[in-house]
């Protein structure tokens, strides 16, 4: 059974920093893409980071760039989510979610977490 | 203001029919494919379709996709009380090299 638990969560002041982190079991980790997918507050669903199988590939959301680096530990089966110079507007719940490793067109998310509460707020 | 347009809400009554509505652009619905979400606020979103139109194993045929030019369609038949969620589209688009989401949906069950 596939299964992705995230962790980190927490309470941070603008300006802070936060690491999340993503437990996969029940796959092959190194054969599919990772991405973190959040929902702000009574918003919808916003792609943030993907990152492929080997970490060769890295893609951001214009919104994050240059402020998240996402990563990965194969031999660990988990993936994280560094995030620097948070913002209030970056308060959500972050999903941990799991994708084939192939070409963007390709992927989609297949298998989600619970997700992750970060609130920024001073 | 999403990338893709969806509408806020959908109702219909148990057992009928709802079909709700994804617009994008030749960047990403046009050219790449499509993907459905459902999501209860507070769980873990579940994939409903993928490829335009492939339900994965476990996904009922009561769920299905379809697209056509810069716009997809997901349809529910046989509504039931569990649908009630909200539901999502997704595409890559290729001149933001970034995934993209609509805005959601939600479907209420009157």
């Amino acid at each position: 059974e596939v299964q992705l638990v995230e962790s980190g969560g927490g309470l941070v002041k603008p300006g802070g920093s936060l690491r999340l982190s993503c437990g996969a079991s029940g796959f092959t980790f190194s054969s599919y893409g990772m991405s973190w997918v959040r929902q702000a507050p009574g918003k919808g669903l916003e792609w943030v980071s993907t990152i492929n199988g080997n970490s060769d590939y890295k893609y951001y959301a214009d919104s994050v760039k240059g402020r998240f680096t996402i990563s990965r530990d194969n031999p660990r089966n988990s993936v994280y989510l560094q995030m620097n110079s948070l913002r209030v507007e970056d308060t959500a719940v972050y999903y941990c979610a799991r994708g084939k490793d192939v070409a963007p067109t390709y992927h989609h998310f297949d298998y989600w977490g619970q997700g992750a509460l970060v609130t920024v707020s001073s | 203001q999403s990338v893709l347009t969806q509408p806020p809400s959908v109702s219909a009554a148990p057992g009928q029919k709802v079909t709700i509505s994804c617009s994008g652009s030749t960047s990403n619905i046009g050219n790449n494919y499509v993907s459905w979400y459902q999501h209860l606020p507070g769980t873990a979103p579940k994939l409903l379709i993928y490829d335009n139109d492939k339900r994965p194993s476990g996904i009922p045929d009561r769920f299905s996709g379809s697209k056509s030019g810069t716009s997809a369609t997901l349809g529910i038949t046989g509504l039931q009380t569990g649908d009630e969620a909200d539901y999502y589209c997704e595409a890559w688009d290729s001149s933001l090299s970034a995934w993209v989401f609509g805005g959601g949906t939600k479907v209420t069950v009157l």
